[in-house]
């Protein structure tokens, strides 16, 4: 059973950088999925914020391209979220999550985790 | 960017009660429409995939159906647990986009 775990500071000064980590387990980041994160500001929708190949192929958002950068850590099968220049509209719940590579289907999720960003 | 709309906004039905949630994208997807369902304070679950595919563990109450612009997700027999939010996704093209949300609430 594949389980995703989010980490990272839970406030962020504006100005600042957010930066998170998943940690996967029960399998590898090297399988063939995209993996993928997903916001929700506090009582809305979701949204895409992009995803990563274990080879490093990302694919961002474009409302998000320019602030964020994706990676992967192959030796800690783990995959990381930064953005940058964060405003207090970037204050959400993140969710880290496995998506099929044919199909792009989210599957197994991370429990989220809240990112405020505040003075 | 494809757009997600979802009808109704919210709804109330009792338990028991056939609901119906429609989505509609922008443009042609084929079948490339997921179904979520959230629960407050909890991660989104996968329902259905590629429009009419059953996830794994997901009750039979669940169904969905559609092609090209046009999905619907219908609960047969509404269950008290089925008290949630439910978001359709478009994973045709990045960027990948959600669609408003259903809130279903118990009567």
């Amino acid at each position: 059973q594949v389980q995703l775990q989010e980490s990272g500071p839970g406030l962020v000064k504006p100005s600042g950088t957010l930066s998170l980590t998943c940690a996967v387990s029960g399998g590898s980041i090297s399988s063939t999925n995209w993996w993928t994160w997903v916001r929700q500001p506090p009582g809305k929708g979701l949204e895409w914020i992009g995803e990563i190949y274990h080879s490093g192929s990302t694919n961002y958002n474009p409302s998000l391209q320019s602030r964020v950068t994706m990676s992967v850590d192959k030796s800690k099968n783990q995959f990381s979220l930064k953005l940058t220049s964060v405003t207090a509209a970037d204050t959400a719940v993140f969710y880290c999550a496995r998506a099929s590579y044919s199909t792009r289907v989210p599957d197994y999720w991370g429990q989220g985790t809240l990112v405020t960003v505040s003075s | 960017d494809i757009q997600m709309t979802q009808s109704p906004s919210s709804l109330s039905a009792s338990a028991g009660d056939r609901v119906t949630i429609t989505c509609r994208a922008s443009q042609n997807i084929n079948n490339y429409l997921n179904w979520y369902q959230q629960k407050p304070g909890k991660a989104p679950k996968l329902l259905i995939y590629t429009a009419s595919s059953l996830q794994s563990g997901v009750p039979s109450r669940f169904s969905g159906s559609g092609s090209g612009t046009d999905f619907t997700l219908t609960i047969s027999s509404l269950q008290p647990e089925d008290s949630a939010t439910y978001y359709c996704q478009q994973s045709y093209i990045v960027p990948i986009t959600f669609g408003p949300g259903t809130k279903v609430d118990i009567k």
